[in-house]
């Protein structure tokens, strides 16, 4: 299994440029999610999935869309790029209901916005 | 507001030298208190969930206990390798997916 896989790794983007962050689990892991991790900050909820079709915001959604289409993938995608978005993004995926037990992170996709 | 605060901020230990990381919480229906271990560049990995007061879980140098306001992770005899930023995060949903987490304690082990 390869886990929680993110792409790109890194990513320069212009403001007002749009992108998506790509993140799949190969688990069957019915619950996802995408953070993001700034200095100070710690990580915060972008939008969260409890399965495929079923999508809900978490902290900081504004500026970022997300569909579950499929239970294996979990795109996040910004409309228009700002600096303010130039952060570590984490995705994470868990078992479902009753069996939470370990959250899996994938290796985050750092974005600089200029 | 529901809330995870992590002290202290950062740690110095030599090796050898035992001690503990607080994470006190202010979370509404909190359905368990994760502990994860993130190293510079990486994404956080998982140490521990509890559930209750009272619970503790262990794993090789690490003890994690839970109280009603309060977790802690304990650490035995820490080596250089355990040298990591340290993340409590409280858990909303049941399934883990609506996590607040704290800031995190970054702890470095000198030989």
């Amino acid at each position: 299994n390869a886990g929680v896989t993110q792409t790109p790794k890194f990513q320069v983007l212009k403001t007002g440029q749009s992108m998506t962050l790509q993140c799949a689990q190969d688990m069957n892991h019915e619950y996802m999610s995408w953070y993001r991790q700034d200095p100070g900050m710690g990580l915060r909820l972008i939008h969260y999935s409890v399965g495929a079709g079923i999508t809900d915001q978490g902290e900081v959604p504004n500026g970022y869309n997300v569909s579950r289409s499929t239970t294996e993938d979990f795109p996040l995608r910004l409309l228009s790029a700002a600096p303010s978005q130039t952060s570590v993004y984490f995705c994470a995926s868990s078992y479902g209901a009753g069996s939470s037990e370990t959250q899996y992170f994938g290796p985050g996709t750092r974005l600089l916005v200029l | 507001e529901d809330q995870v605060t992590q002290s202290p901020e950062a740690l110095r230990l030599q090796e050898g030298e035992s001690s503990s990381l607080n994470c006190s919480y202010t979370v509404s229906g909190l359905r368990g208190l994760f502990w994860y271990r993130q190293d510079p560049g990486k994404g956080p990995e998982f140490l521990f969930t509890l559930y209750s007061a009272g619970e503790e879980k262990e794993k090789e140098r690490l003890k994690a206990t839970l109280t009603k306001k309060e977790s802690f992770l304990h650490i035995t005899a820490p080596k250089p390798e355990d040298s990591a930023t340290y993340l409590c995060a409280g858990d909303t949903n049941q399934a883990g997916t609506a996590l607040i987490f704290g800031k995190g304690t970054t702890l470095s082990v000198s030989s």
